[in-house]
């Protein structure tokens, strides 16, 4: 099993490029996530998805928008990218134990 | 508001023992979660309190004690691998979970 896999790994951006970053998970998680992570502040939610069909706001989602494209898929898509959206952002799932999230290996953005 | 306190770094000799400290302010916190993160890595679970007490699962130990809003994450026997990020987590209900800003955890031999 892969786990949680993300693509791509690393991406540069100009200022109001868009694009959309993928997330897989084959464990049979019903809840996926995306956070962003910026240095010295620790993970925060984007948006979520409890189940297929459903998507919720976390944190900090202006600027994105996420698909729940079927029960394995969850993207994130920047449709006018800022310099402020600079970050490595990680993809997560869990199963029935909604403590226990499983996080894929991050895309690493920069937004010149 | 809900936030979580953690100290921003610790040091500590190979061998030793090690508490990680994490103060939550929230209302409806449920639980809580530790996670390491290895630089450059992805974080990856730990452990989970969620009632009272001192949960034990090999090396590392986690406390909660809800009516302080305190826990600490407590790792035995260090080894130079142990150099990681840590970070505590609070459920907040439903699916939405809150990190605390990490504590970076530095071994020395």
């Amino acid at each position: 099993n892969a786990g949680v896999t993300q693509t791509p790994k690393f991406q540069v951006l100009k200022t109001g490029q868009s694009m959309t970053l993928q997330c897989a998970q084959d464990m049979n998680h019903n809840s996926m996530y995306w956070y962003r992570q910026d240095p010295g502040m620790g993970l925060r939610l984007i948006y979520y998805s409890a189940s297929e069909g459903t998507t919720d706001k976390g944190e900090v989602p202006n600027g994105y928008n996420v698909s729940r494209l079927n029960k394995r898929e969850f993207s994130l898509r920047l449709e006018s990218a800022a310099p402020s959206q600079t970050s490595v952002y990680f993809c997560a799932s869990s199963g029935r134990d909604l403590r226990e999230q499983f996080f894929g290996p991050g895309t690493r953005l920069t937004v010149l | 508001g809900q936030s979580l306190e953690q100290p921003s770094e610790v040091t500590a000799v190979e061998g030793a023992i090690v508490q990680i400290n994490c103060t939550y302010q929230t209302s409806g916190f449920y639980g809580l979660s530790w996670y390491q993160q290895h630089d450059g890595g992805a974080p990856t679970f730990l452990s989970y309190n969620a009632l009272d007490g001192l949960e034990e699962t090999g090396r590392f130990s986690s406390f909660l004690s809800r009516s302080d809003s305190y826990g600490y994450l407590l790792l035995q026997e260090l080894q130079m691998k142990d150099s990681a990020s840590y970070f505590c987590a609070g459920g907040t209900g439903g699916f939405k979970t809150i990190f605390g800003a990490g504590t970076r955890l530095f071994v020395k031999a």
